[in-house]
């Protein structure tokens, strides 16, 4: 099946500690993106990378970082320089590298900070 | 003044009842226009495309003001299965712009 997963579903870190979403999709898109939804807010962008091996920062970026190694996949590593990391996190994919375009959501990952 | 809001609800109908949502974006450049649907703890999905000429597709009806700057999201015949939250999102300055969203609980 064609699709986008992420894991794990659910995440629980230590203050100070680094963790990774993982992020894949076997769409053949150009185009991945990383979201954090906090409750009764919108989507706000953290990364979009439109091609392998470019990356950029969305509104939110301070205390995250990417990666763009394949096609394929986008992982995030939320960092402790993160101030509030606990929030629903969102990767989505595009066909192509119009950031205006369709986008398509993975399951998401619930981060919590103990 | 935020760049797509909202009334963020919640709207609680009958079944069976014609609910109307609305959507302000304060880009007037803005290029691309969509509802998605978000349910409880789940990713939101793509529902429909918003087109100028407004479009249709099922008990789903949207349209696109640009005068205005204003997209709106009809929904028919109420099912209880239409209950979850509806994203109002706008492509503009290279990126897409996610309303909070609005909350509809059709009871039976």
């Amino acid at each position: 099946d064609g699709g986008i997963t992420q894991s794990p579903k659910y995440l629980f870190r230590k203050e100070g500690q680094n963790v990774t979403l993982s992020c894949e999709q076997n769409l053949n898109h150009d185009a991945m993106y990383w979201y954090r939804q906090d409750p009764g807010q919108g989507l706000r962008l953290i990364y979009y990378s439109q091609i392998v091996n470019d990356f950029q920062k969305g509104d939110i970026a301070e205390g995250y970082s990417v990666s763009r190694e394949k096609k394929e996949s986008f992982p995030l590593t939320v960092t402790s320089a993160q101030k509030n990391p606990t929030a629903f996190y969102l990767c989505a994919s595009s066909p192509r590298d119009r950031s205006t375009d369709t986008q398509y959501f993975g399951p998401g990952t619930r981060l919590t900070v103990l | 003044r935020k760049e797509v809001e909202q009334d963020p609800g919640p709207f609680n109908v009958p079944e069976g009842a014609t609910v109307a949502f609305n959507c302000t974006y304060s880009n007037s450049a803005s290029q691309s226009f969509f509802w998605y649907r978000q349910d409880c703890r789940k990713e939101p999905k793509l529902l429909m495309s918003v087109y100028s000429s407004g479009n249709e597709d099922g008990r789903f009806t949207a349209q696109l003001n640009r005068a205005s700057q204003y997209i709106s999201l009809l929904i028919r015949d109420s099912k209880l299965s239409d209950s979850a939250t509806y994203l109002c999102v706008v492509g503009s300055t290279g990126k897409l712009i996610f309303g909070q969203g609005t909350t509809l609980q059709v009871k039976p």
